[in-house]
This record gives structure tokens, C-alpha cells and sequence, in this order.
């Protein structure tokens, strides 16, 4: 079935420093999610990607779509301690035409 | 808008006895899912509810189960409590169908089974 693979599994960053994680797929997929969820929190959404190549922004975040449809990735520019959490990619394509969310990368920030 | 809220936010079960979680959506939203979370396999897809039909579920054994009611709330429940089922619990509502829509999470319910 359809999976994900999402790197890296931690992030450790020193505040103002960037970072980006980035999510892998062997298919073509039609649209890939982004979510953050904060600790003790639950997934929040940020952002829907659907065009081959396409890159949104929100503020300090930039996310891409790459050109195969295959991988898509999320960069955070000078990490605040506020942007601590899990960032999660999810996609459609589960044998049961569901959600499936990749692992997630879990970013903390040293003040 | 009022956001999803789910109920109990937290629960304490005992192995073999069996819980059911309750999930009110977003007004308006007709569409349901549910998840569970845990730190060793993430979040995993347990089952889809629209308009009160079950759309999709997960590999999930037959103890979990669920249904949607007319004003779009859904419960879930799972019987013969097991030690791994200790999760958080997520459900999500989206307006449509979720392959196009956005999904709101809830506040989720952790499960704790002794």
C-alpha cells in the first residue's frame, strides 16, 4: 500500500537557525497535506499542496511540491522556540482510500 | 466556529473491559475520521464515517468499531480492552469528502488501559 517516508525523525536546532524536513513517496500522489502538532497538542493543518513544482509560503515557512509528484518539503526560515513540535506530511492513497500520515519530524528549539 | 471536541479527554480502563469515545464535529461538517496515536507506530487510520455510512477502515482488529449519527457526531468503541490499545485517540472532521477537504482534529482522548 501507499506509504511515506518522512526525514529526518529529529531535528535539534539552535533558535534562528534553519530547518526542513522532507517527505518521500514511491507513487505519484494527487495532493500531499502538511500538519503540526505541538507537544501535548494535536495535529493542526498548515497546508495543502496539489500542482507539480507548486511552493506556498506562511511567513516563515516554505513548502514545496516537487515536479514528479513524488516528495514534497517543508523549510522553516530562522526557527523561533514557538515553531517546537511534530510536522507531519500526509497523503492519500491507503488501500482504504484514507489518510495515511508519514512519521513525522519531531523539531525542538534551543532558546 | 466552535472546533471538533471530543469527550472524555482522558480514561482509565482495566484489560477486557471495553470503552466507547464520542466525537462532535465541526457544525456543518459531515464527514468523520478517526486515528490513533502512538509513539511506536504514529498516526494510524482506524475509520471514515459520511453521512452515516462507514466509507473506509483501517487494519485494525474487529474489537474497534464505530458509527456516525443523523447530526453528523460519532462514537467509537472498543471491546475486550488490550494493553496496546493505550493511545491517544484523534477523531477529525472535514466538511466533504476528506481526499479534497481539510481536516480539523480534535482535542483527542488518551487512553489508558491497566
Amino acid at each position: 500500500g501507499q506509504q511515506v517516508m518522512q526525514i529526518p525523525q529529529y531535528q535539534h536546532v539552535q533558535e534562528g537557525e534553519d530547518f526542513t524536513t522532507y517527505c518521500n513517496s514511491s507513487t505519484t500522489l494527487s495532493n500531499i497535506q502538511w500538519y503540526k502538532q505541538r507537544p501535548g497538542g494535536h495535529p493542526v493543518f498548515l497546508i495543502q499542496l496539489v500542482k507539480s513544482g507548486e511552493v506556498k509560503k506562511q511567513k516563515r515557512l516554505t513548502f514545496q511540491f516537487g515536479e514528479a509528484k513524488k516528495n514534497s518539503s517543508l523549510h522553516i526560515t530562522a526557527t523561533q522556540t514557538t515553531d517546537v513540535g511534530t510536522y507531519f506530511c500526509a497523503v492519500y492513497g491507503g488501500s482504504q482510500g484514507n489518510l495515511i500520515f508519514g512519521k513525522g519530524t519531531k523539531l525542538s528549539v534551543k532558546p | 466556529k466552535a472546533g471538533v471536541t471530543q469527550t472524555p479527554r482522558y480514561l482509565i480502563k482495566t484489560r477486557g473491559q471495553q470503552v466507547t469515545l464520542s466525537c462532535s464535529p465541526i457544525s456543518g461538517h459531515r464527514s468523520v475520521s478517526w486515528y490513533q496515536q502512538t509513539p511506536g507506530q504514529g498516526l494510524q487510520f482506524l475509520f471514515e464515517y459520511f453521512s452515516e455510512t462507514q466509507r473506509n477502515k483501517g487494519n485494525f482488529p474487529g474489537r474497534f468499531s464505530g458509527r456516525q449519527f443523523s447530526n453528523s457526531r460519532s462514537e467509537m468503541n472498543v471491546s475486550t480492552l488490550e494493553l496496546g490499545d493505550s493511545a491517544l485517540y484523534l477523531c477529525a472532521s472535514s466538511l466533504g469528502v476528506p481526499s479534497t477537504d481539510t481536516q480539523y482534529f480534535g482535542p483527542g482522548t488518551r487512553l489508558t488501559v491497566l
